[in-house]
């Protein structure tokens, strides 16, 4: 089956700077790659997701890019808040089965 | 708020019992998958419904076992339980079968003492 890793498991940036997260994946099956944000208490959120068809995709903040040749693909988080400070988890997979990365705990430090 | 609905939030249980988590999609939504997280596996997918039939299956233990009703919520039954058992449990739900856009649940804490 797949395998997922991510890196690092925690980061700590300073408010207003950037965030990055990656991860990379085994099965060259897999074609989705969800982004989730779990805080405290909650269950995880889907903040973004990427096809296997698309090297980028942005949201605001937010950002995400892949690199099928490698199979790894990160997360950007620009201009960090505070909220932002969450558990983030990627995931990888065919169509509906995926499997997720061990996550990162992300402090934004005001 | 997801439109998940995880019942009950908390469980604490002896080992050896048996217990039941209870999970409501979002209304219109025909998959349920059900999720354990715990502090070393991360979130380990166990099995996935699709309007009341199995569509797939991760790694779900075999004293483990779930079931879609009619009215689309579903059910994870954990029988013969062990301290290891001991994680939250997620559910989520998606349009469907092949949907991948999860919502998921607030999640049932387990504990097993």
């Amino acid at each position: 089956g797949e395998n997922v890793e991510q890196h690092p498991s925690t980061l700590s940036v300073q408010e207003g700077d950037s965030a990055v997260i990656k991860c990379t994946y085994s099965d060259s099956a897999s074609n989705y790659f969800p982004w989730y944000k779990q805080e405290l208490g909650k269950g995880p959120q889907l903040i973004i997701d990427i096809r296997s068809n698309v090297g980028e995709k942005k949201d605001q903040r937010i950002a995400v890019t892949l690199n099928k040749t490698a199979k790894h693909f990160s997360l950007h988080i620009t201009e960090t808040q505070p909220e932002d400070s969450a558990v983030y988890f990627c995931a990888a997979g065919p169509g509906n089965q995926f499997y997720f990365g061990t996550g990162t705990s992300l402090t934004v430090i005001p | 708020d997801s439109g998940v609905t995880q019942t009950p939030k908390h469980l604490i249980t002896a080992t050896g019992q048996r217990v039941t988590l209870r999970c409501s999609p979002r209304s219109g939504d025909l998959s349920v998958y059900w999720y354990q997280q715990s502090l070393d596996q991360g979130l380990q997918f166990l099995i996935q419904y699709y309007n009341g039939e199995e569509r797939a299956k991760g790694n779900i233990l075999e004293r483990f076992s779930a079931q879609q009703f009619p009215d689309l919520h579903s059910e994870l039954n954990l029988s013969s339980l062990e301290l290891g058992d001991s994680a939250l449990y997620f559910c989520a739900s998606s349009v469907g079968g092949v949907e991948e856009k999860l919502f998921f649940g607030s999640g049932t804490q387990l504990s097993v003492l």
